[in-house]
């Protein structure tokens, strides 16, 4: 059974870098044909698609977040770390890691970690 | 990229069907057999019912059911019963490699 648990900072000011980690356990992040993406979700509101990392490493990310994100992995740590630059109040959202399904984000995801949430406010 | 459209409630009685729908464009749903449906229960994070336009991943009743026509999807949800009373999300892959949300839709059980 595969669990993923996401986790970092609750509270964050204006400018600052957020960085989150998402634990993957049950399989290796370096498992080829695993790919973990992030999506975010602000308060009563929808899921926005941030990112995701495929098995051989190649990256997408969302175009309206223009640059601020970066997805790497720690193989060592079994980790998936997202980063994303120049947070604002708007970014005020739970954060959501989950696995590809079928090695694939164009098939979903599935499952997903129980969310972390993140609040920006000075 | 724009947002899918869903409505943002559909409501049903205990045991009759409902339909969500999930339009989008001809880059997004209508380029591709990739649309998912994801249950939300309050507080808690998304599970996948529903890949590939008409897939159920295992473990999801067959009172789930998933379609597409053009740039519209669709999920409907028969023999409503209390516990299906959840947000539904859908997405689909984009021809610009990338994937996006729908607005969710709150579904009541009257």
């Amino acid at each position: 059974q595969i669990i993923l648990r996401d986790s970092g900072p609750t509270l964050l000011k204006p400018t600052q870098t957020l960085t989150l980690a998402c634990s993957l356990t049950g399989t290796s992040v370096s498992a080829t044909g695993r790919g973990v993406g992030w999506i975010r979700q602000p308060p009563g509101e929808a899921l926005e698609w941030l990112a995701v990392i495929y098995g051989d490493d190649d990256t997408r990310y969302s175009p309206s977040l223009n640059g601020r994100l970066t997805l790497s992995r720690d193989t060592s740590k079994n980790l998936v770390i997202l980063t994303m630059t120049n947070m604002v109040p708007l970014d005020t959202a739970t954060y959501y890691c989950a696995s590809t399904f079928y090695g694939d984000p164009r098939h979903g995801f599935d499952p997903w970690g129980q969310g972390a949430p993140v609040t920006v406010s000075s | 990229q724009s947002a899918l459209t869903q409505p943002a409630s559909v409501s049903g009685s205990p045991g009759r069907s409902i339909t969500i729908s999930c339009t989008g464009t001809s880059s997004d749903i209508g380029a591709y057999n990739y649309v998912s449906w994801y249950q939300q229960r309050p507080g808690g994070a998304p599970t996948l019912i529903i890949y590939d336009v008409t897939n159920r991943p295992s473990g999801i009743s067959n009172r789930f059911s998933g379609s597409k026509s053009g740039n519209t999807a669709s999920l409907t949800i028969s023999g409503l019963q209390t516990e299906d009373e959840a947000d539904y999300h859908c997405s689909s892959y984009t021809t610009r490699s990338t994937l996006v949300f729908g607005g969710g839709t709150k579904v009541t059980v009257l």
